[in-house]
């Protein structure tokens, strides 16, 4: 059965430090994998996603993400965060197209000035 | 952009009575979801619905749960009857035909059962 574990559940960086959020998974076959990212009090908003093709993805704020297959893993980096980087990071893997999103538990990124 | 609507966006009620949660999936999307993420926890999957019947589910949505599409545009979640876990963040979800498309998730409606 498909898991995700996120290793990390807080991570305090300061403002303009690197941060890299930690995703493993597991599967007995293929897999889409997603971060989302949910603000205080808000939903979910789609980060970025792999699917295929290059293994390295980026968003538009910055964010980058790389899936290795070999380590099963899809960890997030950002090379300078910023206070409104403040949120809660959700790692996500289905196992087919349409299928169910399974989460891991959760990364709350808390960036300080 | 595109998005889903969840209302309402906070609900109270009391343990036993019924509850419907509606959802207004992207125009164009096939596949509908619902999730739910207790406080302090993470977001766990309820159910799946595609071509008009549930897909999956998960252990979680047993018989007090139900889910429907009845006119083609709202997609709703029923609890039978409420009890105190299953307050909760419950989001909706929807996704489009094509492979590169995402999973677009609603604000979310805060269920609490007092």
């Amino acid at each position: 059965a498909q898991s995700v574990t996120q290793l990390d559940s807080q991570v305090p960086v300061f403002e303009e430090a690197p941060v890299e959020l930690r995703c493993n998974y597991s599967s007995s076959v293929s897999v889409y994998l997603f971060w989302y990212v949910q603000y205080p009090n808000q939903g979910l908003q789609l980060l970025l996603k792999y699917l295929s093709g290059s293994t390295l993805v980026e968003s538009i704020n910055g964010f980058e993400a790389e899936f290795n297959k070999s380590q099963t893993s899809f960890h997030l980096r950002k090379p300078s965060v910023h206070i409104s980087d403040t949120a809660e990071y959700f790692c996500a893997v289905s196992e087919r197209m349409g299928g169910k999103l399974i989460f891991g538990q959760g990364t709350e990124l808390s960036v300080k000035p | 952009e595109p998005e889903v609507t969840q209302t309402p966006s906070h609900q109270v009620t009391q343990m036993g009575q019924e509850v419907i949660l509606r959802c207004v999936p992207i125009s164009n999307h096939l596949y509908f979801y619902w999730y739910r993420q207790i406080l302090g926890q993470k977001v766990e999957f309820l159910v799946s619905f595609y071509n008009n019947e549930i897909s999956e589910k998960s252990e979680i949505f047993d018989d007090q749960f139900s889910v429907e599409r009845p006119d083609g545009s709202n997609f709703t979640l029923k609890i039978r009857s409420t009890k105190l876990e299953d307050s909760a963040m419950y989001f909706c979800a929807s996704k489009g035909n094509l492979i590169n498309y995402g999973y677009t998730f609603g604000s979310g409606t805060r269920l609490t059962v007092v």
